[in-house]
């Protein structure tokens, strides 16, 4: 069975700092996909990234970007520049490739502070 | 920009009672997802649902739980007889595409507090 797990419960950061956030899976499939959900409190979860396992680069949207270690079943989500609007819970998600369902780490909570 | 609602918010039912809950789904999508979060854990799968019937589900999901889409817009969870343990947020979410990098939306949940 597929696992997802996030050691840090909770992070700080100060505004226009740069913090990262760990993701570790574990899984016996080549092909699947990683998300990193982002829910602000009492919001709904909004999709940071994505990054597919059989791509080498590691994606990145404006100031969020992954660092992708697929030997090392590893996916951490690097925040530069922080911002207020940044604070909220993070997720990291596992799907596999035949299958809809995300499969879930117990997220970080994430709190810039000004 | 179009997004998942879900109602109520919270509800609050007595243990052996009956919810429902109901969720909006984004118009042209056609996969649907429920989710729940206990307090304190990871959000776990449910069920996910296409052209009328359940795709996938868990071992969460077992004879108390039953999905419909009623019409072609709403998209309900019914709990038949609630337990104190179904205590939790519940997630529905949609997607246009079920697999690989396609996004699931998500709506803000409706949290459930069986006493």
């Amino acid at each position: 069975a597929q696992t997802v797990t996030q050691s840090q419960p909770e992070m700080s950061v100060q505004e226009a700092e740069t913090v990262t956030l760990s993701c570790t899976y574990d899984t016996s499939e080549n092909n699947y996909y990683l998300f990193w959900y982002k829910q602000p409190p009492s919001r709904q979860m909004i999709l940071v990234i994505r990054q597919e396992a059989y791509k080498q680069q590691n994606a990145t949207e404006n100031r969020f970007s992954v660092n992708f270690q697929k030997a090392a079943k590893s996916f951490s989500l690097k925040i530069s520049d922080s911002q207020l609007g940044d604070t909220a819970m993070y997720f990291c998600a596992f799907r596999r490739g035949s299958q809809g369902n995300l499969i879930f780490g117990k997220g970080t909570k994430l709190s810039v502070k000004p | 920009e179009p997004e998942v609602t879900q109602t109520p918010s919270h509800q609050v039912t007595q243990m052996g009672q009956e919810v429902i809950l109901r969720c909006v789904p984004i118009s042209n999508h056609l996969y649907f997802y429920w989710y729940r979060q206990i307090l304190g854990q990871k959000v776990e799968f449910l069920v996910s649902f296409y052209n009328n019937e359940i795709s996938e589900k868990s071992e969460i999901f077992d004879d108390q739980f039953s999905v419909e889409r009623p019409d072609g817009s709403n998209f309900t969870l019914k709990i038949r007889s609630t337990k104190l343990e179904d205590s939790a947020m519940y997630f529905c979410a949609s997607s246009a595409l079920p697999q690989g990098s396609y996004e699931q939306y998500f709506g803000p949940g409706t949290r459930l507090t069986v006493t």
